[in-house]
């Protein structure tokens, strides 16, 4: 079954740091393009970053540009998300999503990880 | 502040088929065909309708189907069916980021 399993989220103060993981099983992660997507409670979606399947180009809203850096162990089957200098604004149930091999739609997500920025 | 638009919210009654809409500029929607449709029930993870404005993935129902014209693009929800309430949300490449979502839309069977 192909799945995307997140993990690391959790409680943060203002200006702190935390690394979101993201396993991948079912299907060989170096073949496909990755993203993050996130969506603050009771809000809606938002893309956060995205990377190639190689790990060779990566992308950032400018929300998050020069804070987050996504990064990827294909051997490890493994997507990543550095946060730092994270703001109360940055709470929000973060996503990994595959990119489809052909086109730009999203077509496998994890179940989310809560991220609470908070003093 | 979401560079597209969708209408915060549409209903139909069983049976009946609804639309909702995307717009964008000739910068995201209008100028790539590059159009994706999610449908999100409360509590869980968005699930891909509709790729590439009219392409639809395996395992989803051909209830389903996507259209595009000019900077608008469109989701046809046909034979509409209680499971279907949901939020959808489109998103679009644009110009400046590979992806832009859209505010979403709130759709409810009657």
């Amino acid at each position: 079954e192909v799945q995307l399993l997140e993990s690391g989220g959790g409680l943060v103060q203002p200006g702190g740091s935390l690394r979101l993981s993201c396993a991948a099983s079912g299907f060989t992660l170096s073949s496909y393009a990755m993203s993050w997507v996130r969506q603050a409670p009771g809000k809606g979606l938002e893309w956060v970053s995205g990377i190639t399947a190689s790990g060779g180009g990566t992308y950032y809203a400018d929300s998050v540009k020069g804070r987050f850096t996504i990064s990827r162990d294909n051997s490890k089957n493994t997507l990543y998300l550095q946060m730092n200098s994270l703001k109360a604004e940055d709470t929000a149930v973060y996503y990994c999503a595959r990119r489809t091999v052909a086109g730009r739609g999203f077509d496998c997500w994890g179940q989310g990880t809560l991220v609470t920025v908070s003093s | 502040q979401s560079a597209l638009t969708q209408p915060a919210s549409v209903s139909g009654s069983p049976g009946q088929s609804i639309t909702i809409s995307c717009t964008g500029t000739s910068s995201d929607v209008g100028g790539y065909n590059y159009v994706s449709w999610y449908q999100q029930h409360p509590g869980k993870a968005p699930k891909l309708m509709i790729y590439d404005v009219s392409n639809r993935p395996s395992g989803v129902s051909n209830r389903f189907s996507g259209s595009k014209s000019g900077n608008t693009a469109s989701l046809t929800i046909s034979g509409l069916q209680a499971e279907d309430e949901a939020d959808y949300y489109c998103s679009s490449y644009t110009s400046s980021s590979p992806y832009v979502f859209g505010p979403g839309t709130k759709v409810t069977v009657l």
